[in-house]
């Protein structure tokens, strides 16, 4: 079983509609989520950042964790055009010392047609 | 905003050659990161490096790589013998202190003929 599943889509969607992202994780180590988006050939940008089961919000989007479920999820309201990307969940685990690399999902293609 | 910077955006190199990725992190981040992403792939982890050592590689960080911190701002990665499985995105990344937000930079794309 990998240790990040995330339905690479695509997935499209007309502007305005509410969008739903979602990673599965087996690692119950990780403690630490992140949601990036990537637009084609450049960084990942964050989005949001959480580390305690429950959700939270930020403008349009809202970042949602199920630890007990090994779930995360990221919500779109009102989604725009400018939406349209590559969505990307990463996590970490609380190992303590110097090291917190993220293990990245494999990323959803977003198309948000106007 | 602060941000991570990377140079050179695109480099096209022989296979065999040798190649120096630069990064500059954000100015008082102390945790440095280097990523890969073959196209269409995910994001990978490389290598961690924090108080002048590298803390973590994976096994894709053979010797053929190596990171550094030349002085208080430049973080490099440098492949000795490139290979043309080498060709990919190289992002860096920072975080301030640990299990924050990581800022990655927009990458390096490295073209290995």
């Amino acid at each position: 079983q990998k240790e990040v599943e995330q339905d690479p889509g695509p997935l499209s969607v007309p502007e305005g509609a509410i969008v739903s992202l979602n990673c599965t994780y087996s690692n119950s180590a990780f403690q630490y989520f992140m949601w990036y988006r990537q637009y084609s050939r450049k960084g990942p940008e964050l989005l949001m950042y959480t580390y305690s089961s429950g959700n939270k919000e930020d403008g349009r989007f809202t970042a949602q964790v199920d630890k007990s479920s090994k779930y995360i999820s990221l919500f779109i309201r009102d989604s725009q055009p400018s939406d349209s990307a590559t969505y990307l969940c990463a996590m970490t685990a609380m190992s303590g010392g110097s090291n917190y690399k993220l293990t990245f999902g494999k990323g959803t293609l977003l198309t948000v047609n106007p | 905003e602060p941000e991570v910077t990377q140079t050179p955006s695109h480099q096209v190199t022989q296979m065999g050659q040798e190649v120096i990725l630069r990064c500059v992190p954000i100015s008082n981040h102390l945790y440095f990161y280097w990523y890969r992403q073959i196209l269409g792939q995910k994001v990978e982890f490389l290598v961690s490096f924090y108080n002048n050592e590298i803390s973590e590689k994976s096994e894709i960080f053979d010797d053929q790589f190596s990171v550094e911190r030349p002085d208080g701002s430049n973080f490099t990665l440098k492949i000795r013998s490139t290979k043309l499985e080498d060709s990919a995105m190289y992002f860096c990344a920072s975080t301030g202190q640990p299990n924050t937000e990581a800022f990655f930079g927009q990458g390096t794309r490295l073209t290995v003929v």
